[in-house]
């Protein structure tokens, strides 16, 4: 059972543009959200986080969106890098419990 | 300072034998967490440990067990391998475990 579920396997973008990656949940308990990225042969690397008291929440050039009566966030990336280019995962908790994770996002950001 | 340590990076063992991974959390952290990664499955939440004890567990049958010692090092030991357990794992650490996790850079065991 996915409680959290990243519909899009793959993203291509141009550098320059925006990226868009989205992410549906489930469990109406989540409470607090994170992003990670990964490259290959690394583990994955936190990007940005929001609890569920705020909809939107900034770091530079990333920006993740909460909407809790759609269940869903996106975390946009402007302007987008080619070093930007990695597998994008998505996770939720609920009361500080574990995490549960998405199937990940792989953006390909195209010089 | 140090990062989640994860050893070995690499293991090829054949089916039915048994193996344990270790993870050594940053210093300071006391919940240490394990993910299965495969393909088009994501990072499947195996258990995690808070001070030795076993706070969480994941779907994952009994031949995936785990512990952690007094000084929140862990270890995961799956028994009787079979070919799908071919994954990454990955152990991830945080203070308290719901602040959001710093992960290792995974051990890659092969299952022949």
């Amino acid at each position: 059972d996915q409680q959290v579920k990243q519909n899009s396997p793959s993203l291509s973008v141009q550098e320059g543009r925006i990226s868009i990656l989205n992410c549906d949940y489930t469990n109406s308990m989540f409470d607090y959200f994170l992003w990670y990225k990964k490259y290959p042969a690394e583990g994955p690397t936190f990007l940005i986080s929001i609890s569920s008291i705020k909809d939107k929440n900034e770091d530079g050039r990333f920006t993740v969106f909460l909407n809790k009566s759609a269940k869903h966030l996106s975390l946009h990336i402007v302007p987008s890098q080619p070093g930007d280019s990695a597998v994008y995962f998505c996770a939720a908790s609920a009361f500080g419990n574990q995490f549960y994770f998405g199937t990940g996002t792989s953006l390909t950001v195209i010089p | 300072k140090a990062g989640v340590t994860q050893t070995p990076r690499y293991l090829i063992k054949t089916r039915g034998q048994q193996v344990t991974l270790s993870c050594s959390p940053i210093s300071g952290h006391r919940s240490v967490s394990w993910y299965q990664q495969t393909p088009g499955q994501g990072l499947q939440f195996l258990f995690e440990y808070f001070s030795e004890t076993q706070r969480n567990k994941g779907n994952f049958p009994g031949r995936f067990s785990g512990r952690q010692f007094s000084n929140s090092r862990s270890e995961m030991n799956v028994s009787t391998l079979e070919l799908g357990d071919s994954a990454l794992y990955l152990c991830a650490s945080s203070r308290s475990g719901g602040d959001g996790y710093t992960f290792g850079s995974g051990t890659r065991l092969t299952v022949v």
